[in-house]
């Protein structure tokens, strides 16, 4: 079954750092791009960014260059999306998300999301 | 920056045909995909493409394309329709190729 699981929620303060994960199986990890997805409560889908693993090429939003990083293990089939300066802003789901190999194709595979909550 | 742009609810009886349009300048030049996502869950791609279904996804469930909008078309409508929708493309126009979705649809069903 091809599926991305990722890590489970986290509770933060505002100046701290995090990096969550997302790992991929019954696929060829390296052949993919990989996204994450931004949903803030109540709110809409946001394109955050994408990385292929297999070369690490790394596409940001506008949005959000700058903001978070975007990385991947291809040896262990992960992918990671860090922060080094949380905000309370930044409490929202975070999702990752399989796209084929072409930049266009659809997100055919999200991960079950990972809540994200920065408070003081 | 492509802005897209979708009703914030359309509500439709069981059994009748939902439409959810999503508005784009020229948005017929473009691949359109559509997710679901119900409440508390992790969205699912219905119709990529414009119009094709991932295995799956019930033949109800069917997509459109041209001039300055693209629609999602879903056929006798059931209760477990009830779901937010979102459109989506890729915009390759702009000097920084990204991924635009559209704000949302929240199809109810009376």
């Amino acid at each position: 079954e091809v599926q991305l699981v990722q890590s489970g929620a986290e509770v933060k303060k505002p100046g701290e750092s995090l990096k969550i994960s997302c790992k991929g199986s019954g696929y060829s990890f390296t052949s993919y791009w990989i996204g994450w997805v931004r949903q803030m409560p109540g709110k809409g889908l946001e394109w955050m960014g994408i990385i292929y693993p297999g070369d690490s090429d790394t596409r940001y939003s506008p949005s959000f260059q700058g903001q978070v990083t975007i990385s991947a293990d291809k040896s262990i089939s992960t992918a990671y999306l860090q922060w080094s300066s949380l905000k309370a802003s930044d409490t929202a789901m975070y999702y990752c998300v399989r796209q084929g190999p072409v930049l266009g194709d659809a997100f055919d595979i999200w991960g079950q999301g990972t809540m994200v909550t920065v408070s003081s | 920056s492509y802005v897209l742009t979708q009703p914030p609810s359309v509500s439709v009886a069981p059994g009748q045909t939902a439409r959810i349009t999503c508005g784009g300048n020229n948005i017929g030049s473009k691949s359109v995909h559509w997710y679901q996502q119900k409440p508390g869950q992790a969205p699912v791609l219905v119709v990529y493409d414009d119009s094709d279904r991932p295995s799956g996804i019930p033949e109800r469930f069917s997509g459109s394309n041209s001039g300055n909008t693209a629609t999602l078309t879903i056929s006798r409508v059931e209760a477990g329709d009830e779901a937010d929708y979102y459109c989506q493309v890729w915009d390759s126009s702009s000097d920084h190729p990204h991924w635009v979705f559209g704000g949302g649809t929240k199809l109810t069903v009376l």
